[in-house]
């Protein structure tokens, strides 16, 4: 079974920066895409974006495009969440997917546990 | 940009039914864009509970079902128990050219 595994929760300051992980199944990761959703405490889910970690190939949601990073080594498996410069807005819980479907009907079929992401003074 | 809106809360006893519409709007959603539906527990990562509008993962119970008529899908609870009060997304693609993820604005179900 697919597995994604986040690292732990990061309590940060504004201004730092951060890089979260997930870690894959080695036998699905260069064949998938994985992404990252975000949910801001007491909040819906929100897409970020995703990358297909054999080419690196990336989009971006709109809303965060330019805000946040996403990379991977597939080397490690590992799917990657960064963050050059924090805000007190950025503080929430980041969901690890791996994206399925066919052509244009997309969903995310796994998930992992989530990383709290804590950005206070 | 394509927005899904779902109720923001509904309840029932024990045994009882239930449903959460999802509807759609933006001219980038459609009748050929199909639903996805996902549960999230308290306190936990949501897991995927109905694909590409009825279909149900393996472990998941019978007595979740969906449906799509149109640009609105709906999500039932038959026969409702306690540990199913959780919180319901949808989820659609946005076709268009940038393509991209869409969610619902998310329904709490209160097991009463």
């Amino acid at each position: 079974e697919v597995q994604l595994v986040q690292s732990g929760a990061e309590v940060k300051k504004p201004g730092e920066s951060l890089r979260i992980s997930c870690k894959g199944s080695e036998y699905t990761f260069t064949s998938s895409w994985f992404g990252w959703v975000r949910q801001m405490p007491g909040k819906g889910l929100e897409w970020m974006g995703i990358i297909y970690p054999d080419d690196s190939d990336t989009e971006y949601s709109p809303s965060f495009e330019g805000q946040v990073t996403i990379s991977a080594d597939k080397a490690t498996s590992t799917a990657y969440l960064q963050w050059s410069s924090l805000k007190a807005s950025d503080s929430a819980m980041y969901y690890c997917v791996r994206r399925a479907g066919t052509y244009r009907q997309y969903y995310f079929d796994y998930w992992g546990q989530g990383t709290l992401v804590t950005v206070s003074s | 940009q394509s927005v899904l809106t779902q109720p923001p809360s509904v309840s029932g006893a024990p045994g009882q039914r239930v449903t959460i519409s999802c509807t759609g709007s933006g001219s980038n959603f459609g009748a050929t864009s199909d639903v996805h539906w996902y549960q999230q527990l308290p306190g936990t990562a949501p897991k995927l509970l109905i694909s590409f509008n009825t279909v149900r993962p393996s472990g998941v119970p019978d007595r979740f079902s969906g449906s799509k008529s149109g640009t609105s899908a709906s999500l039932a609870i038959t026969g409702l128990q306690a540990e199913d009060e959780a919180d319901y997304y949808c989820q659609s693609y946005d076709s268009s050219l940038n393509g991209f993820f869409v969610f619902g604005t998310g329904t709490k179900v209160t097991v009463l």
